[in-house]
């Protein structure tokens, strides 16, 4: 158990709806990381926010959009869902940025779309 | 950029056989390198890590050693189990600060009995 809670585990909804996911970080860490990983892009970095900050962006679809709140913890929300955004959605935090600090995974919540 | 490079699978070993996945990376500077496994329907676990060159990071019998001349986190174990069989992905974290962690696509080894 890595200690970063995803929730909800499972998800299935039709094309055009919106979601959100839920990440709880590991105890102490301020940062939060989202990842998305499909069948033919691998594992691709979305966004980081640090103490409730925007830290850096990656191949994030101006459709997802995720903020963090002053608990720590931080929300994907993904909205006019397409087919291809059927995806596994990881949630990952470490203590400080990046340079030197580990980062541990949530298990990941499973998304698709219909 | 920084890149990791990750050998093609499906890896499919016999029980008690040796086991090697190789990685090389491309990065700036002396980023740090990390193995993750990905057991089937679940997340990623970190499986081991190097922060410097000649490092070696073990666990669970997995070994890597990071080697900075030939750019290398190659990850072995000398006897697989069945329950071996997971997804394995090589990554770095640049040292830069700037960055997060940059994934190989992945090596999915199967370990038959």
């Amino acid at each position: 158990d890595s200690g970063v809670t995803q929730t909800p585990k499972h998800l299935i909804t039709a094309t055009g709806q919106r979601v959100t996911l839920r990440c709880s970080p590991r105890s102490g860490d301020l940062s939060v990381y989202w990842y998305q990983q499909s069948l033919d892009q691998g594992l691709q970095f979305l966004i980081q926010y640090y103490n409730g900050e925007e830290r850096a962006k990656g191949n994030i679809l101006e459709r997802f959009s995720a903020q963090q709140f002053p608990d720590l913890h931080s929300e994907l929300n993904l909205s006019s869902l397409e087919l291809g955004d059927s995806a596994l959605y990881f949630c990952a935090s470490s203590f400080g940025g990046f340079s030197g600090n580990t980062i541990y995974f949530g298990e990941g919540s499973w998304l698709t779309v219909v | 950029g920084d890149s990791v490079t990750q050998m093609e699978g499906p890896v499919t070993l016999s029980e008690e056989a040796f086991l090697t996945i190789n990685c090389t990376y491309t990065a700036t500077g002396y980023p740090s390198l990390f193995w993750y496994v990905q057991y089937p329907g679940e997340g990623l676990q970190l499986l081991l890590k190097a922060t410097k060159a000649d490092d070696k990071g073990s666990n669970k019998g997995f070994e890597a050693t990071y080697r900075k001349e030939t750019t290398s986190f190659h990850l072995e174990k000398g006897s697989v189990q069945v329950s071996d069989s997971a997804v394995y992905f090589c990554a770095l974290l640049p040292p830069s600060g700037n960055t997060p962690l940059v994934f190989g696509k992945g090596t999915r080894l199967s370990v038959i009995a």
